[in-house]
């Protein structure tokens, strides 16, 4: 059974750092790999989403990575802002059945 | 494309009571989820349909629950004799199958509170 896992679960940095979230999963037979962002009450956003035979993926301030391996996936923010506070969580979408199994989140607080 | 949308956005109930949500995907996608999420954890799997067809339902899913596709477009799920346990953001999202790499796309989700 897939699990997936999110570390730390809170994190609390001032404004301008570079910083880095965690996502681990036990089971490496994925399709692929969705980081997102919620904020509170609201929904999910997709921020990037890496393919099983991928490697990285950039956007912005942003750059996920996979080591299907090892199961593990970083998300990288580079140069943080408060508006960057948010929910971050992680998804595998897994090979047998098409289901996305999630990490319970990051809870990410920048403070100004 | 509007992307996914969900209505009601709010939805206070009495215990008891019947409520139905909607779930308009983005227009082109073939696959819809309806997952529940409660507060600090992820998102949990209800059921998906590909087109029309209900092809998995979770335990979670208990004989209170039901999920509809009838044209493949827009999804209802629906929650009878609603418990003050079925309280908690309902989740939709769409993808399309028949890309070579999925990507899940959500709407802003329902938040339910059974009182």
């Amino acid at each position: 059974k897939q699990e997936v896992t999110q570390i730390p679960a809170a994190l609390s940095v001032p404004e301008g750092e570079n910083l880095v979230l965690n996502c681990s999963f036990t089971d490496s037979a994925i399709y692929n790999l969705q980081w997102f962002r919620q904020d509170p009450g609201k929904g999910l956003t997709s921020l990037l989403l890496i393919q099983s035979s991928q490697r990285e993926q950039t956007s912005g301030r942003l750059n996920a990575s996979l080591d299907k391996s090892s199961g593990r996936s970083t998300l990288y923010i580079a140069a943080s802002q408060p508006g960057d506070s948010a929910t971050y969580l992680c998804a595998v979408l897994m090979d047998s059945n098409y289901q996305l199994i999630w990490g319970a989140g990051t809870k990410l607080i920048i403070k100004p | 494309d509007t992307g996914v949308s969900q209505n009601p956005r709010h939805k206070i109930t009495k215990r008891g009571q019947n409520v139905t949500f909607r779930c308009d995907p983005i227009s082109e996608h073939n696959r819809l989820y309806w997952y529940r999420q409660t507060l600090g954890q992820g998102p949990e799997f209800l059921t998906y349909f590909q087109n029309e067809a209900q092809l998995e339902k979770s335990r979670l899913l208990s004989d209170r629950f039901s999920a509809e596709r009838p044209k493949g477009s827009f999804s209802t799920l629906e929650i009878q004799r609603t418990e003050q346990g079925d309280s908690a953001m309902y989740l939709c999202a769409s993808s399309n199958r028949d890309r070579g790499y999925p990507e899940a796309f959500f709407g802003q989700g329902t938040r339910l509170t059974v009182v």
